[in-house]
Parts: C-alpha cells; sequence; structure tokens
C-alpha cells in the first residue's frame, strides 16, 4: 500500500512570492491535514480536510489556504511569502474512524523562502 | 490554551538502560499519539492511545496513558543504539469533529553504546 506523497520535496522562493504544496493521501484515506515544523515553534497545525471541507483550523494567518480534491487529494498554498515560512510542510491522511485514527505522515515538503 | 509539554527534552542513556519520557497536557482528551522522527526524516507512528488505562508495547517501547492525571509516559527498556531519534506526543483536540494534533515540543534520545 502506498503511502503518502507530497510534491515538490524541495522548494526555494523569495519573498513575496506564492507557493502551492501537493500531498496525495493514502488510498481510502479521506481526511488530509497539514503542518509546518520549524525549530522553533516546533509541530504545528495548519488544517485538515475531510470529504473537500476544511473540518479544522490552527492558528495561522489567512496567508495559508488549502483544499482538497474529489480524489482526497490536497493541496497548500501560501501567498506573499515571509522569511519566517521557511519551514518542512508535512501532510498527514487518515481514515479517521471513531475508533482508531493513526495519522499517516508524508515525507514532506522543504521550503526555504530568501 | 492547550499545553502538551514533554520531559526530559534531551535524553542521552546508555545502551541496556531503562528510562521514561513523560508528556503531560492540559486539556481533556482520549486520544493521544507517540511518534518518532528521524533527522531529516517526516514523522512515524510508534502508538495511538485511545482510552484511560490504555497500555501498548512494541519492542523496547511502551506507552501508557492515564486521563483523570493527563499524562502519558513512553518507556524504554535496554535502550539500543537504533532507538535514537526525536519523540514526539500529541494529543488530539478535535476528537468527533476531525483531526486536530496538537505536539509536544519534542524528547531528543541519544542511546550511546
Amino acid at each position: 500500500k502506498a503511502g503518502v506523497t507530497q510534491t515538490p520535496r524541495y522548494l526555494i522562493k523569495t519573498r513575496g512570492q506564492q507557493v502551492t504544496l501537493s500531498c496525495s493521501p493514502i488510498s481510502g484515506h479521506r481526511s488530509v491535514s497539514w503542518y509546518q515544523q520549524t525549530p522553533g515553534q516546533g509541530l504545528q497545525f495548519l488544517f485538515e480536510y475531510f470529504s473537500e471541507t476544511q473540518r479544522n483550523k490552527g492558528n495561522f494567518p489567512g496567508r495559508f489556504s488549502g483544499r482538497q480534491f474529489s480524489n482526497s487529494r490536497s493541496e497548500m498554498n501560501v501567498s506573499t511569502l515571509e522569511l519566517g515560512d521557511s519551514a518542512l510542510y508535512l501532510c498527514a491522511s487518515s481514515f479517521w474512524g471513531p475508533s482508531t485514527d493513526t495519522q499517516y505522515f508524508g515525507p514532506g515538503t522543504r521550503l526555504t523562502v530568501l | 490554551e492547550l499545553k502538551v509539554e514533554q520531559n526530559p527534552l534531551f535524553l542521552s542513556m546508555q545502551e541496556g538502560k531503562n528510562y521514561t519520557i513523560y508528556c503531560n497536557y492540559s486539556t481533556t482528551s482520549d486520544r493521544l499519539y507517540w511518534y518518532r522522527q528521524d533527522p531529516g526524516k517526516s514523522l512515524e507512528s510508534l502508538f495511538v492511545l485511545l482510552s484511560n488505562g490504555a497500555v501498548k508495547q512494541e519492542g523496547r517501547l511502551m506507552a501508557s496513558l492515564d486521563t483523570k492525571a493527563r499524562l502519558s509516559t513512553l518507556h524504554i527498556t535496554a535502550a539500543v543504539h537504533d532507538l535514537s531519534a526525536t519523540y514526539f506526543c500529541a494529543v488530539d483536540i478535535a476528537r468527533e469533529y476531525g483531526n486536530k494534533l496538537v505536539f509536544g515540543a519534542g524528547t531528543i534520545l541519544r542511546v550511546k553504546s
């Protein structure tokens, strides 16, 4: 069974640009979550999508947005990039059920903002 | 504001020794996760603990959950070098409304031979 895939794996952008990251969940998983990991702030929840709807949201500015497609693939977009957006962005997918809900993480996209 | 606190944040131990990593959290939750992260890598799921008193074991690692005390522990038995990694606990605060994990700061474990 294929795992969570994320593309691209590495990105270098400059301040003010925008970026789109992609995540393909494990087959059959309908919940996709995004997390940002930085040395200073650790792992922080961005948002979760389920059946094409944003179900949960973290405390990030509106420059961070996402969407989910009918095949459960998800994208996140960051507009007007700032230096502080440099981070590892992790996508996680889960089947989401009442009794078991392991979230499986993808390899991440490392974004560097210059 | 929910806080998830791990301690210690750094642990250097000799091979063959036992140790425990603690994870305290400040809100009600009956769903707690433990993950492992190797340098430059993603997160690997170790345990999902879904109820008070839950105990799970895999190899040299054993995790437990006490929801009344809002405490989870990750016990390492007879450590080996391959266990060197960063370990995170995470609490799901969305519960029946989906997934929303709040992570601890992580415990960097170094096992010396």
